[in-house]
C-alpha cells in the first residue's frame, strides 16, 4: 500500500464549476499537509500549505484536512482554463515530502 | 527574489557518461532537497542537505548517485555511468529551517 492515494483522473469540469481533489494517507507520523500544481515540464508550485486539522482559505482555494481519517481535500471555486494542471498532494512528518501521484485537471472553457 | 535555479534545464547523456545536475537555493534557504520525477509517477525524494552536510540520503539509489552542498556554490546532484532508466525530471526544492519547500523548474535529463 502506498503511503500517500492520488486519483489520478484526469478530471474534465467545465469553466466555472468547483473542483474537489483528495488524497488518503496512511503514516499517523505526517503533520504537515501541502498542495502543489504543476504545469507540464514546470516545476511544482505551492499552492497551499497547512499543519493542522480545518480549512484554510485563500482565494479561490481551500485547502481541508481530517487528520483522523487520513484524509485531505483540495477545492477549487469558480475554476478556470488557467487551472488546467496536475495538482500534487504532499505530506511530511519532518523534512522529506511524500507525494501523492497528482490528479489531471482540465477546465474546459 | 529569485527562486529556486537549476541549470542546466535539458540534459543529454550517452549510457555511460556523468551527469552533473545543479540547484541553486532561494536567497536565505539554507535547506536543498533533491526528488526525482519519473515518467507516469510522481516525486520521489531523494536527498536532503545543508550546508556541507547530507541529513537524509534515504532516497538516493545506492550505487552510482551522489549528492553535495558545498560551503559557497550550489548543491550538485552527480549521476555516473548514466542508464537509460536514469532518464527523468530532477527537481530541486529550498527551503528555510522547519518550513516547506520551493522547487526549482527542474532538470530534464534524456540517456541516449
Amino acid at each position: 500500500q502506498k503511503e500517500v492515494e492520488q486519483d489520478p483522473g484526469p478530471l474534465s469540469v467545465p469553466e466555472g464549476a468547483i473542483v474537489s481533489l483528495n488524497c488518503t494517507y496512511s503514516n499517523s507520523a505526517f503533520q504537515y499537509f501541502m498542495w502543489y500544481r504543476q504545469y507540464s515540464r514546470k516545476g511544482p508550485e505551492l499552492l497551499m500549505y497547512t499543519y493542522s486539522s480545518g480549512n484554510k482559505e485563500d482565494g479561490r482555494f481551500t485547502a481541508q484536512v481530517d487528520k483522523s481519517s487520513k484524509y485531505i481535500s483540495l477545492f477549487i471555486r469558480d475554476s478556470q482554463p488557467s487551472d488546467s494542471a496536475t495538482y500534487l498532494c504532499a505530506m511530511s512528518g519532518g523534512n522529506k515530502l511524500v507525494f501523492g501521484a497528482g490528479t489531471i485537471l482540465r477546465v474546459k472553457s | 527574489n529569485a527562486g529556486v535555479m537549476q541549470n542546466p534545464r535539458h540534459l543529454v547523456r550517452r549510457r555511460g557518461q556523468e551527469a552533473r545536475l545543479r540547484c541553486s537555493p532561494m536567497k536565505g534557504h539554507s535547506h536543498v532537497y533533491w526528488y526525482r520525477q519519473l515518467p507516469e509517477e510522481g516525486l520521489k525524494f531523494m536527498v536532503y542537505l545543508q550546508k556541507e552536510n547530507i541529513i537524509d540520503e534515504s532516497g538516493m539509489p545506492k550505487e552510482r548517485f551522489s549528492a553535495e552542498f558545498p560551503k559557497e556554490g550550489p548543491s550538485i546532484l552527480r549521476i555516473q555511468q548514466v542508464v537509460r532508466g536514469d532518464s527523468a525530471a530532477y527537481f530541486c526544492a529550498s527551503s528555510p529551517p522547519a518550513d516547506t519547500q520551493y522547487f526549482g523548474p527542474g532538470t530534464r535529463l534524456t540517456v541516449l
